[in-house]
């Protein structure tokens, strides 16, 4: 049973530039998690998703920043006109679905470096 | 979720037990301990959690007070490999989903050879 798959592991990109991050939660999870990590920095919570649905976005920065968990794929987590603000590695968790007292599993995040 | 108090960092000598406090005075009687660590700038990795009785498993010991405002993770046998930033989380358990984690800033635990 694989874990959790983030890709890319690594991403450059210019100011300005779109970022797109994926994460294939593990089989059988509904539950995802996008956490970022500024360097140095402890994990902050961005955003909680389940299939269709955006339960919990309130680490979520107000623009450029949207979050999906289609039906069918992966999560994507998208950054819009990157800052150089942004840099950070960038972590998926995923869960399953009924289980109250369920862990949480994570990739091994995607390093975002906006040059 | 409530907030939880950790030193900021330990030492311990390798093969001996690593013993990690927690403070968690205002948890609430729904709520579960977890703990994670963090090995340099790897993803997060579940280690244990409970409710109030104690836990144990292949990695480590989770001993939680009877009030349950405090804990403590024992790795038993720490290796150079268990360095790292160990986090304490309380955490609703809703029957509705897994309630979001909410780091804190963890203990930065040494191993010593």
């Amino acid at each position: 049973n694989a874990g959790v798959m983030q890709n890319p592991r690594h991403l450059v990109r210019r100011r300005g530039q779109e970022a797109r991050l994926r994460c294939s939660p593990m089989k059988g999870h509904s539950h995802v998690y996008w956490y970022r990590q500024l360097p140095e920095e402890g994990l902050k919570f961005m955003v909680y998703l389940q299939k269709e649905n955006i339960i919990d976005e309130s680490g979520m920065p107000k623009e450029r920043f949207s979050a999906e968990f289609p039906k069918e794929g992966p999560s994507i987590l998208r950054i819009q006109q990157v800052v150089r603000g942004d840099s950070a590695a960038y972590f998926c968790a995923s869960s399953p679905l009924g289980h109250k007292e369920a862990e949480a599993f994570f990739g091994q995040g995607t390093r975002l470096t906006v040059v | 979720d409530a907030k939880t108090t950790q030193p900021p960092s330990m030492d311990c000598a390798e093969g001996r037990a690593a013993n990690l406090p927690c403070n968690h005075s205002t948890i609430s009687g729904n709520e579960y301990v977890y703990w994670y660590r963090q090995i340099h700038s790897q993803g997060p990795q579940y280690i244990i959690h409970g409710l109030k009785n104690n836990e144990t498993n292949e990695m480590a010991s989770l001993i939680i007070t009877e009030d349950r405002k405090s804990s403590t993770l024992i790795l038993p046998h720490a290796t150079l490999r268990d360095t790292a930033v160990y986090y304490c989380i309380v955490r609703v358990a809703s029957i509705q989903g897994a309630q979001k984690l909410v780091f804190g800033q963890g203990t930065r635990l040494t191993i010593n050879p």
